[in-house]
């Protein structure tokens, strides 16, 4: 079945303090792992999609394959940052299946 | 970036009427149009793939007759919520990719449906 978990639903650090979203995932065939972010009042749009290990925004995620794995990280969380992540995996037809989302809530 | 609009933003409609909601890909061709579900503090439900020129492809337990979809051009997709009933009430998102290697969605701001 194919499948995406985020187990957290909210998500609540201090201003400057590490950040890790949770996901996890289960497809039999080759995934496609993206990130979503919805800030408030905004539409959802890409955070970063796997394929590009890039870093925005400084958040970076790592494709673990054996542990089914795509973590979404920031080394220093910002105010800003506060939003809903939402943990996207991309099937053959380019169906997108989404997990729960977390919000992610940054305290000054 | 590419920008999808939708409209209505929100609509209220009475029991057992129809309602059209449309997408729009402003400054690209949407080969693929998706539209989406979602309920309060829920995530993103699809409901159905739409390709240009094709019928559309529905997902488990999703009404194709309740929920009509129609992809007539490459900027446009309508869903229609036919006889609608207050459980329809929803936030309904539409996305649409283009071609190419990309293939990254791009999200409309919603339609939020209240039916009465």
């Amino acid at each position: 079945a194919q499948r995406v978990t985020q187990p957290e639903k909210l998500l609540s650090v201090f201003k400057g303090a590490p950040v890790e979203l949770k996901c996890n995932y289960s497809y039999s065939g080759s995934p496609e792992l993206f990130w979503y972010v919805q800030y408030s009042r905004q539409r959802l749009q890409l955070l970063l999609r796997h394929i590009s290990r890039e870093s925005i925004k400084g958040f970076t995620a790592d494709l673990n394959k054996g542990e089914t794995s795509f973590h979404l990280k920031k080394p220093f969380a910002q105010e800003e940052d506060s939003a809903m992540y939402y943990c996207a995996l991309r099937t053959g037809g380019f169906k997108t299946i989404f997990g729960a989302g977390t919000r992610l809530f940054v305290k000054a | 970036g590419a920008v999808v609009s939708q409209h209505p933003s929100w609509v209220i409609c009475k029991s057992g009427t129809s309602v059209k909601i449309e997408c729009r890909s402003l400054d690209f061709q949407a080969t693929t149009m998706f539209w989406y579900r979602q309920f309060p503090k829920q995530s993103l439900m699809l409901m159905a793939t739409s390709n240009e020129g094709s019928k559309a492809t529905y997902e488990q337990g999703v009404e194709k007759d309740k929920f009509l979809i129609n992809h007539a051009s490459l900027t446009l997709s309508t869903l229609t919520v036919t006889s609608a009933h207050p459980e329809d009430s929803s936030f309904y998102i539409c996305s649409a990719s283009g071609q190419g290697a990309d293939y990254e969605q791009y999200f409309g701001p919603g339609t939020r449906l209240t039916v009465t």
